[in-house]
């Protein structure tokens, strides 16, 4: 079993639709979760980070983690196509130093005008 | 806040020539340095980690004597590709963590061709 799951998708919405991009994973160490966008040809993007169990809100972005589950979910309201890109949800167990993030595989996401 | 640059943003070089990559951190004091690449319609994959002022630490498999990495000050980490070959074709991406953050920052990337 693969420390972090994503499904690649593609995920094709329409736009204004609610986007529901969600991760697994097996290792009940990590405490720090992140998502980050990739536009195609670009690096990463820092989007949304979070500890611990919860909610996080940012505009049109809400993080949840749980950990009980070991599952983490971005939601994206009212999406544009300018959200189309790679969405890679990303963890580690510690906080600083050399720690390792630990990356899903990404899902390709396409919002349609 | 919090941005990294990457330079140059893409090269073309020829096979056993070497190449060079430079990573700053603009606004902040980066004393972990990460290098990933990146192929196409793949994830991210982490070659080495760098903390300023010491060796880097290589992820297994990959050659630490053909990607040489420099983290000499708390803003330049430098990767140099030696005698680059067209497999070493690919997006190299940093990142950079600093004291006060929890989480990786990612330059742009480098997209480098091998003819």
């Amino acid at each position: 079993q693969k420390e972090v799951e994503q499904d690649p998708g593609p995920l094709s919405v329409p736009e204004g639709a609610i986007v529901s991009l969600n991760c697994t994973y097996s290792n009940s160490a990590f405490q720090y979760f992140m998502w980050y966008r990739q536009y195609s040809r670009k690096g990463p993007e820092l989007l949304m980070y979070t500890y611990s169990s919860g909610n996080k809100e940012d505009g049109r972005f809400t993080a949840q983690v749980d950990k009980s589950s070991k599952y983490i979910s971005l939601f994206i309201r009212d999406s544009q196509p300018s959200d189309s890109a790679t969405y890679l949800c990303a963890m580690s167990g510690t906080q600083g130093g050399s720690e390792k993030l630990v990356f899903g595989k990404g899902t390709k996401l396409t919002v349609n005008p | 806040g919090a941005v990294v640059s990457q330079h140059p943003s893409w090269v073309i070089c020829k096979s056993g020539t070497s190449v060079k990559i430079e990573c700053r951190s603009l606004d902040f004091q980066a004393t972990t340095m990460f290098w990933y690449r990146q192929f196409p319609k793949q994830s991210l994959m982490l070659m080495a980690t760098s903390n300023e002022g010491s060796k880097a630490t290589y992820e297994q498999g990959v050659e630490k004597d053909k990607f040489l990495i420099n983290h000499a000050s708390l803003t330049l980490s430098t990767l140099t590709v030696t005698s680059a070959h067209p497999e070493d074709s690919s997006f190299y991406i940093c990142s950079a963590r600093g004291l006060a953050t929890e989480t990786q920052y990612f330059g742009p990337g480098t997209r480098l061709l091998v003819l």
